[in-house]
């Protein structure tokens, strides 16, 4: 069946970087889209960026564009998310989905990212 | 930025049906999914491309959309069905998604 299944939760210092893992199964990998997504506790969802996985086009949500990298492993059907300059309001929980410009049909379990010094 | 508008909460009695509603400027004109979240887990597709349902959601979900308004109707509404509910479209100007800030549907 199709599954993302993301890595563990991180705890992190501020000013550091956290990359988050997604690893997909059952469906081709190659030719899908994977976005990111991120809730803080109690708040909104907030997509952060999308990656075309056999191209490997990317596109960020401008808030942002200076601080993520969105990337992909088509070898290991993987993709990641990898934030920079880490800060207090970067603490949520790390989601990833399948899906191009339309839904999203299968999502990971989510990644807890804790930011704290 | 495209913004979308929904209502903070709905509450409603088992059995009835919930009507949560999602604004924004020529919704009509985009592809209008919505999506079910409860506590804890991460979210379910639950209607897409406006009124579509994935083949293991209920019929008792439906989407419509009318002027700037898309909607999600649950009918005969159950206790499991107490979450947050976010809609979500594609800016295709700025190539990025959109979400609402999500309902919480409350069953009484």
């Amino acid at each position: 069946q199709m599954q993302l299944v993301q890595s563990g939760p991180e705890v992190k210092k501020p000013g550091t970087s956290v990359k988050v893992s997604c690893k997909a199964s059952g469906f081709t990998f190659t030719s899908s889209a994977m976005q990111w997504v991120r809730q803080a506790r109690g708040q909104r969802l907030e997509w952060i960026g999308w990656i075309v996985v056999g191209s490997g086009n990317t596109n960020y949500a401008q808030k942002f564009q200076e601080r993520v990298t969105i990337t992909r492993d088509m070898s290991t059907s993987t993709a990641y998310m990898e934030l920079s300059s880490l800060r207090s309001e970067d603490t949520a929980v790390y989601y990833c989905a399948r899906g191009r410009r339309g839904a999203y049909d299968y999502w990971g379990q989510g990644t807890l990212v804790t930011v704290s010094s | 930025s495209y913004v979308l508008s929904q209502p903070p909460s709905v509450s409603v009695a088992p059995g009835q049906t919930a009507r949560l509603t999602c604004g924004g400027f020529n919704i009509r004109g985009k592809s209008v999914h919505w999506y079910q979240q409860k506590p804890g887990q991460a979210p379910v597709l639950v209607v897409f491309d406006d009124s579509d349902r994935p083949s293991e959601i209920p019929e008792r979900f439906s989407g419509s959309h009318s002027g700037n308004t898309a909607t999600l109707t649950i009918t005969w509404v159950e206790a499991g069905d107490e979450a947050d509910y976010y809609c979500q479209v594609w800016d295709s100007r700025s190539d990025l998604a959109v979400f609402g800030g999500g309902t919480k549907l409350s069953v009484l």
